[in-house]
């Protein structure tokens, strides 16, 4: 298996511009995240999706980001407008079933201007 | 929200001594996860501990769960330099499929 797959694996973009970051989960994994890494505040959880449908989004920072499963195989992070505080790694994860271990992607590094 | 701690957020160790780190969450859990991440990389799970008093080993490194306690340990046995990275402890939260990380800790072992 090809792990999770996430693009681009780096992003810069002035702000003010549209982002949009995928992700291609583990086949056969029901559950993906999107998560935030910063050196302030480490990993925060964004969203989370059960079966394709946002289960939790209270993580999502602003009504300037948004977060879509359209299938199982396919999701998407996108920030719009960007600004420079959105500057960060972006990881998306999966898992097979509830409470089973993430396995991560390789991440987003975004860097908004 | 659950909160979950882990201290020391910076560990320098020699090359074959041993150190603990500790993980703390604020809120009744029974999954405990740890995982590690070099710089610059993805994170990669380490240990997956289910019950109170799981402990679970590879290599140098050793893993346990203290439910009533709240507390997870990660023990480290005579270090080498490729153990050398952030190890992350995870809960899943009790009510729900969420993740909290803990805030890392960045270990540097010493040749």
């Amino acid at each position: 298996d090809a792990g999770v797959i996430q693009s681009p694996r780096h992003e810069v973009t002035e702000m003010g511009q549209e982002v949009t970051l995928r992700c291609k989960p583990i086949s056969g994994h029901n559950s993906l995240f999107w998560y935030r890494q910063t050196m302030m505040r480490g990993l925060e959880l964004l969203i989370y999706f059960n079966n394709n449908v946002p289960i939790d989004d209270s993580g999502m920072p602003e009504d300037r980001f948004s977060a879509k499963m359209p299938n199982a195989s396919f999701s998407t992070l996108k920030i719009q407008p960007s600004e420079p505080r959105d500057s960060a790694v972006y990881f998306c994860a999966s898992s097979r079933v509830v409470g089973e271990k993430l396995f991560f992607g390789s991440g987003t590094q975004l860097s908004v201007l | 929200e659950l909160k979950v701690e882990q201290n020391p957020l910076f560990l320098s160790m020699q090359e074959g001594k041993n150190y603990t780190i500790y993980c703390n969450y604020s809120t009744t859990s029974d999954r405990l996860y740890w995982y590690r991440q070099d710089p610059g990389k993805s994170l990669e799970s380490l240990f997956v501990l289910l019950s109170n008093g799981a402990v679970k080993q590879e290599g140098r490194l050793m893993a346990s769960l203290d439910t009533k306690a709240r507390l997870s340990t990660l023990h480290i046995t005579a270090a080498v330099h490729d153990l050398s990275a952030t190890y992350f402890c995870a809960v899943d939260s009790y009510t729900g499929n969420q993740f909290y990380f803990g805030t890392g800790t960045s270990l540097t072992v010493i040749p």
